[in-house]
């Protein structure tokens, strides 16, 4: 019973390297999520995908891509990582629009 | 982007005390308002989601209320333990983005 499963859990990146976050969930939800967070700012939106196929740009989607694989799984990617960019990133799924979020947790990126 | 407001920011209490937060959102295009509790090095973990005006929810000695039409929720922790020390979100549906996020109340219960 994973729930929200993020891999890694630790990264640091050069500026400019690429790399993919991943996201998968076991609860056969809908909706996924991509949030950052970062000190004094709360939870940001990056990216969602409201069903399998489908993906919009949430608050802060600049420098970023995603991908819905199929249900269960959704990343993030940075084609060049900046510094901008660090930050903690996490996952979150939710059955449908009146029901709680689940969430990952969470993936602490470094961009030096 | 409308903004989700929570006050305070953060708070001390002495174990046993009663105490109470308030989250401020958009009352228009409102859909639900979500509370989270999240201790630290750990994810949020969902406490209640409110989508009615009026609505009161109760999990042990935590409760919420809302109200939509002048768009605020107070969350209520009654005999504050140590085990309640965690920063507490709200979220509400607000335009185009889902879920709009407040930056948090961290409560630190000290025994």
């Amino acid at each position: 019973n994973a729930g929200v499963t993020q891999t890694p859990k630790f990264q640091v990146l050069k500026t400019g390297q690429s790399m993919t976050l991943q996201c998968a969930q076991d609860m056969n939800h809908n909706s996924m999520y991509w949030y950052r967070q970062d000190p004094g700012m709360g939870l940001r939106l990056i990216y969602y995908s409201a069903s399998e196929g489908t993906t919009d740009k949430g608050e802060v989607p600049n420098g970023y891509n995603v991908s819905r694989l199929n249900k269960r799984e959704f990343s993030l990617r940075l084609e060049s990582a900046a510094p901008s960019q660090t930050s903690v990133y996490f996952c979150a799924s939710e059955a449908r629009v009146d029901s709680p979020l689940h969430f990952g947790n969470g993936t602490r990126l470094t961009v030096t | 982007i409308l903004n989700v407001e929570q006050s305070p920011q953060s708070l001390h209490v002495q174990e046993g005390d009663s105490t109470n937060f308030t989250c401020s959102f958009p009352s228009s295009n409102f859909y639900a308002l979500h509370w989270y509790r999240w201790e630290t090095a750990k994810s949020p973990e969902a406490l209640f989601v409110m989508t009615l005006n009026g609505d009161e929810k109760k999990k042990g000695r935590i409760s919420a209320t809302l109200n939509t039409k002048e768009g605020y929720s107070y969350l209520y922790i009654k005999g504050s333990q140590p085990e309640d020390s965690a920063t507490y979100l709200c979220a509400s549906t607000s335009g185009t983005y889902k879920y709009i996020f407040g930056t948090g109340t961290r409560l630190k219960v000290l025994a």
